[in-house]
């Protein structure tokens, strides 16, 4: 069993187009994240949810728009894409705000054209 | 804002030596985690150790195993007889004890050669 699993691992998109990312846990975890992974391997924090609160909402544009529906799922919604946008999504999740370790997904790879 | 710093682009290993990838950070908080994740070509994010501020004592994992300096503000990751399968991107990490953000630094890429 994939402890946090996201899908699709691939995603490849024209620009202009809307897209989504879906993320799921089975660890029982309250605290779910989105980072992005540039093309020179970065890793940015995005966006934080604590039982379906959002907590981080780093500096990006606001055609991205997360959605917490439970505890255990975090979506990201891209709208209009862009050639920017094209990178490397993680979900990851902790036991809580200020617990230990992050859980991450195995990433999915968004290129836009 | 917290920052941390990996000053190795790169870096080599001959297959069953010793290679230390270097980590410094600044915070100004007196309690906090630190981490290394692995991320090999298959892209998952895979974590090698965890170190609590508090501790003083050295975290270690099997051939994986830290050097805290908390004073200097720098969290090293020896990695013992290194094997092919150890190659990869390695990221020091950041995260306070009172907030969710895990703060990376930019990656050391290690190749280990046999």
């Amino acid at each position: 069993d994939t402890a946090v699993s996201q899908t699709p691992k691939y995603l490849v998109t024209q620009m202009g187009n809307d897209k989504s990312i879906k993320c799921e846990q089975n660890l029982g975890h309250d605290t779910m994240y989105w980072y992005k992974q540039d093309s020179k391997k970065f890793l940015k924090i995005m966006f934080s949810y604590n039982n379906k609160e959002l907590i981080i909402n780093e500096t990006v544009p606001n055609r991205f728009s997360p959605k917490s529906p439970d505890k255990a799922h975090l979506n990201l919604h891209i709208n209009s894409l862009e050639l920017g946008d094209s990178a490397v999504y993680f979900c990851a999740s902790s036991r809580g705000l200020a617990y230990g370790e992050l859980f991450f997904g195995e990433g999915s790879r968004l290129t836009v054209l | 804002a917290q920052t941390v710093t990996q000053s190795q682009p790169e870096m080599s290993v001959q297959e069953a030596e010793t290679v230390t990838l270097s980590c410094t950070y600044d915070t100004s908080e007196s309690d906090y985690y630190l981490f290394w994740y692995k991320q090999p070509p298959s892209r998952q994010m895979i974590l090698v150790i965890r170190q609590e501020a508090y501790k003083q004592q050295n975290a270690t994992e099997n051939r994986f195993s830290v050097n805290f300096q908390k004073a200097a503000k720098s969290f090293s990751l020896k990695i013992s007889d290194s094997q092919l399968g150890d190659a990869a991107m390695y990221f020091c990490a950041y995260r306070e004890t009172s907030g969710s953000r895990l703060t990376f630094g930019e990656g050391t890429q290690l190749t280990v050669n046999p």
